[in-house]
């Protein structure tokens, strides 16, 4: 089975400052890992993934994330925050066979002006 | 791109009424969808797995005879909240599995009064 941790249940920024929102996962098999946004009130809507290939990976809205598989990680980043980013953002884990899909608790991103 | 339209977005029932959410694919065929629960500020937790054809596959907790789970065709899967209760309010959404990834519906607010 797999699991996702996020570390940090909300993380305030200013605007136009970088952020990272850390995702950690355990698994005994190779995985898929995905980072999704949500605003209030909405569903899920896809930032960026990993299958395979190259470890940095690029999403929409200026977001990218590294997959480091020595560390178990795959950490969101963005350099410069809008007052638009401020939604909760979760991290997703699945086997490659992709039968089942894993979040982690989820990140409250704030951005303040 | 691949789109899953769920609906109704929000809807208000009276304790003890049933209720039917509706996911459909649009433009794809979806074999399986996945059905979640989200509680406010907590992430979201898999309900069961609905392959088209046959039973849902129910996570460890989430009643059966409560919540109603068809998928009759290969676009269509319907969640049915019978006996609802104000403890059931929550946001549920729905997704659909395709290679590499998974789409998500908008999510349907409900709220028993």
């Amino acid at each position: 089975a797999q699991s996702v941790t996020q570390l940090d249940s909300q993380v305030p920024v200013f605007e136009e400052a970088p952020v990272e929102l850390r995702c950690n996962y355990s698994s005994s098999v190779s995985v898929y890992l995905f980072w999704y946004v949500q605003y209030p009130n909405q569903g899920l809507q896809l930032l960026l993934k990993y299958l395979s290939g190259s470890t940095l990976v690029k999403g929409i809205n200026g977001f990218e994330a590294e997959f480091n598989k020595s560390q178990t990680s795959f950490h969101l980043r963005k350099p410069s925050v809008h007052i638009s980013d401020t939604a909760e953002y979760f991290c997703a884990v699945s086997s490659n066979t992709g039968n089942q899909f894993y979040f982690g608790t989820g990140t409250s991103l704030t951005v303040i002006p | 791109g691949a789109v899953v339209s769920q609906h109704p977005s929000w809807v208000i029932c009276k304790s003890g009424t049933s209720v039917k959410i509706e996911c459909r694919s649009l433009d794809f065929q979806a074999t399986t969808m996945f059905w979640y629960r989200q509680f406010p500020k907590q992430s979201l937790m898999l309900m069961a797995t609905s392959n088209e054809g046959s039973k849902a596959t129910y996570e460890q907790g989430v009643e059966k005879d409560k919540f109603l789970i068809n998928h009759a065709s290969l676009t269509l899967s319907t969640l049915t909240v019978t006996s609802a209760h104000p403890e059931d309010s929550s946001f549920y959404i729905c997704s659909a599995n395709l290679l590499g990834g998974y789409t998500f519906g908008s999510g349907t607010r409900l709220t028993v009064v």
